[in-house]
């Protein structure tokens, strides 16, 4: 059974486009959340997703970031028109229950230059 | 609001030695979970140790047990026999027992293991 698996885990972005991170949880998780980790900074909720629902998005900033969890196909983690201050690495964590334990994915780092 | 304080920027052990990692946190919330994570240099978050609020005993996984005081809202983490692959940042976690507003990390220590 293989991890939380997030790609790329290394993105670089030009000030203005848009950032696409990508998040397959472990088999059987239903559960999906990502988190943003500053530089020296634990981690910071952003969202919480089940299959096609958000479910809590109240840590994700309301301008310019989405995300998504189809029926189909990994959770997606969406910036647009990214900044400087988006620079930073993105966390993906899934459970199969909401009171079990996330398991983390290795992250995303992303450089906006 | 949850907060999590971890008050030690940086801890440093002897290999073979014991530390214990401090951790405390603010909630009005009587049920609830609490956790530690490593992040090794690789970055990968790894669950250490889980504790639910509403159980008295202590949780332990091998050379890693936790203090819960639950009236003092504390939670920490004592290694045992340290290794030098223990050398990493640890991070403490709450989680309501909502779940729906993910994990309250603190902001970390980092450990060194000394040879």
């Amino acid at each position: 059974n293989a991890g939380v698996m997030q790609n790329p885990r290394h993105l670089v972005r030009r000030r203005g486009q848009e950032a696409r991170l990508r998040c397959s949880p472990m088999k059987g998780h239903s559960h999906v959340y990502w988190y943003r980790q500053l530089p020296e900074e634990g981690l910071k909720f952003m969202v919480y997703l089940q299959k096609e629902n958000i479910i809590d998005e109240s840590g994700m900033p309301k301008e310019r970031f989405s995300a998504e969890f189809p029926k189909e196909g990994p959770s997606i983690l969406r910036i647009q028109q990214v900044v400087r201050g988006d620079s930073a690495a993105y966390f993906c964590a899934s459970s199969p229950l909401l009171d079990r334990a996330a398991f983390f994915g290795q992250g995303t780092r992303l450089t906006v230059v | 609001a949850q907060t999590v304080t971890q008050s030690q920027p940086e801890m440093s052990v002897q290999e073979a030695e014991t530390v214990t990692l401090s951790c405390t946190y603010d909630t009005s919330e009587s049920d609830y979970y609490l956790f530690w994570y490593k992040q090794p240099p690789s970055r990968q978050m790894i669950l250490v140790i889980r504790q639910e609020a509403y159980k008295q005993q202590n949780a332990t996984e091998n050379r890693f047990s936790v203090n819960f005081q639950k009236a003092a809202k504390s939670f920490s983490l004592k290694i045992s026999d340290s290794q030098l692959g223990d050398a990493a940042m640890y991070f403490c976690a709450y989680r309501s027992i909502r779940g729906a507003d993910g994990l309250t990390f603190g902001k970390g220590t980092h450990l060194i293991i000394q040879p």
